[in-house]
C-alpha cells in the first residue's frame, strides 16, 4: 500500500458529462500529480501541485482541470467527456515536489466513457 | 521535448533466468532515473531509481546501470521468479521545483515457471 488514496475505483460515465476525481496523498506529502494512462500514451503526465499552487503542467486538456486543497486533497475534473478519455487515472504523491524525489501511485480511477 | 524510449515492449524468460530493459532518454538535463513495476490493477511501484551522479545501483535481484554520455540506463533482474511478472516502466525527469517524470512506453515481462 502507496499510502494514497484514490476514489473512487471504478467510473462509468456517458459523453458529455462531467466527472470529479478525487486523490489524498501520503501523510506528509505536499505535492500531488496526476497521470493519465491509456493503452496507447502509456503514462502521460497531465499536472503537478505543490501545497495548493500549481507547479508544473503536462498534456492536459482545456477540458480538464484540477485543483489541490488546503488540506492536501486534489481533486481531477474532467468535463465534456468524449469516448477518447476513457483511461485509468492516477494521482501520485511526494514530499515537497522537488525533480529527483520518490513518487509514489494510488491504485487509480478506471474509467469508462460510453 | 522530453521523451523516453523503452525496449522490448514484451520479454518472456524462463524462471532462474535474467532479464534486461533498456531506456534511452533525450533530455540531457535529466538526472533521476526511477523504475516502477505494475502488477494488474495496481499502480505503479518504485523498485528502484538512480540518480545521475551514480553509475550503478544495486537492490538484492535488481539493478539498474547508468551511462550518462550515451543518455541510456538499463534495469537488470537476475534469478527471476514468476512474481516478477509485470509491467515495468523506466522514467526520467531533470531536478527543480517543478516535476514532470516521463515514463516510457512499458515492458511486459513474463517469467515462465
Amino acid at each position: 500500500d502507496s499510502g494514497v488514496t484514490q476514489t473512487p475505483k471504478h467510473l462509468i460515465t456517458a459523453t458529455g458529462q462531467r466527472v470529479t476525481l478525487r486523490c489524498s496523498p501520503r501523510s506528509g506529502d505536499l505535492s500531488v500529480y496526476w497521470y493519465q494512462q491509456s493503452l496507447d500514451q502509456g503514462l502521460q503526465f497531465l499536472i503537478q501541485y505543490y501545497n495548493g499552487e500549481e507547479r508544473a503542467k503536462g498534456n492536459i486538456l482545456e477540458r480538464f482541470s484540477a485543483q489541490q486543497f488546503p488540506d492536501l486533497h486534489s481533486e481531477l475534473n474532467l468535463s465534456s467527456l468524449e469516448l477518447g478519455d476513457s483511461a485509468l487515472y492516477f494521482c501520485a504523491s511526494s514530499v515537497s515536489g522537488q525533480g529527483s524525489e520518490k513518487l509514489f501511485f494510488g491504485s487509480g480511477t478506471q474509467l469508462s466513457v460510453l | 521535448g522530453e521523451n523516453v524510449e523503452q525496449h522490448p515492449s514484451t520479454l518472456s524468460v524462463q524462471e532462474g533466468d535474467s532479464a534486461v530493459i533498456k531506456c534511452t532518454y533525450s533530455d540531457s538535463a535529466s538526472n533521476y532515473f526511477p523504475w516502477y513495476k505494475q502488477e494488474l490493477g495496481k499502480g505503479p511501484q518504485l523498485i528502484i531509481d538512480i540518480r545521475s551522479n551514480v553509475g550503478e545501483k544495486k537492490d538484492q535481484r535488481i539493478a539498474v546501470t547508468l551511462n550518462k554520455t550515451a543518455k541510456h540506463f538499463s534495469l537488470h533482474i537476475t534469478e527471476t521468479q514468476p512474481e516478477d511478472s509485470a509491467v515495468y516502466f523506466c522514467a526520467a525527469s531533470r531536478g527543480g521545483s517543478s516535476y514532470k517524470l516521463i515514463f516510457g512506453s512499458g515492458t511486459r515481462l513474463l517469467v515462465r515457471p
